[in-house]
């Protein structure tokens, strides 16, 4: 396994236009998760999911922010109608909640993909 | 609210000894994480803390006192790639993890 995968790395759009990112976890792990991050600051939550289930969802998060994890792997976040203030690195990170096999006393320990940079002209 | 407070930045000279101190209130506590990040990377999990005192793991130690809603991140024998950002998170009662903003580490020959 090579980790959490995301694509693109980068990608610039015109105000409007509406965006696609995706994310690859670690094939084992059964909670996904999507931050936005901006420089400077820490990871902000977004949404995540236990398998295919979508179980929580930022209040901060507009309607047009929409992520499907639809066969419980892979997951896409969709961006409609692009606004400048969306311009941020969008991070993906898995996660098992499988405890047993930590010794982190069932800790919850994420493992982050390289991020997908979106730059909203 | 939740608040996480960590030192923007700091400086410190290549082979000495750094910590990172970063204080909490949240709504409950069930653990709290150090995550290093080099610029335009991933975070990557360093320690985590979920009973009072410290934690050893090679050139990086962390403290925890779950009294004083404080936490330390320890870094020993310094190295140019330490350079990074380093988030303090900390897991609320309703199992959120709410993340601090980030403390960025320059160090210097």
């Amino acid at each position: 396994d090579t980790g959490v995968s995301q694509n693109p790395r980068h990608k610039i759009t015109k105000r409007g236009q509406n965006v696609t990112f995706r994310c690859d976890p670690i094939s084992e792990h059964n909670r996904l998760y999507w931050y936005r991050q901006t420089l400077g600051q820490g990871p902000e939550f977004l949404t995540y999911f236990q398998n295919e289930a979508q179980l929580e969802k930022s209040r901060l998060l507009s309607d047009r922010f929409s992520a499907e994890r639809p066969k419980g792997s892979f997951s896409t976040l969709e961006i409609q109608r692009t606004e400048q203030g969306d311009s941020a690195m969008y991070l993906c990170a898995s996660s098992s909640i499988l405890g047993q096999k930590t010794p982190l006393r069932g800790a919850n320990v994420l493992t982050f993909g390289a991020g997908s940079r979106l730059t909203v002209l | 609210g939740q608040n996480i407070d960590q030192p923007t930045e700091m400086t410190a000279t290549e082979g000495a000894i750094v910590q990172i101190n970063c204080t909490y209130q949240t709504s409950g506590f069930n653990g709290l994480f150090w995550y290093q990040q080099h610029a335009g990377e991933a975070p990557t999990f360093l320690s985590y803390n979920v009973l009072d005192g410290l934690e050893e793991k090679g050139r990086f130690s962390s403290f925890l006192s779950r009294s004083k809603g404080y936490s330390y991140l320890l870094l020993k024998e310094l190295q140019m790639k330490d350079s990074a950002s380093y988030l303090c998170a900390v897991i609320d009662s309703n199992y959120q993890l709410i993340w601090g903003a980030g403390t960025k580490l320059i160090i210097k020959p």
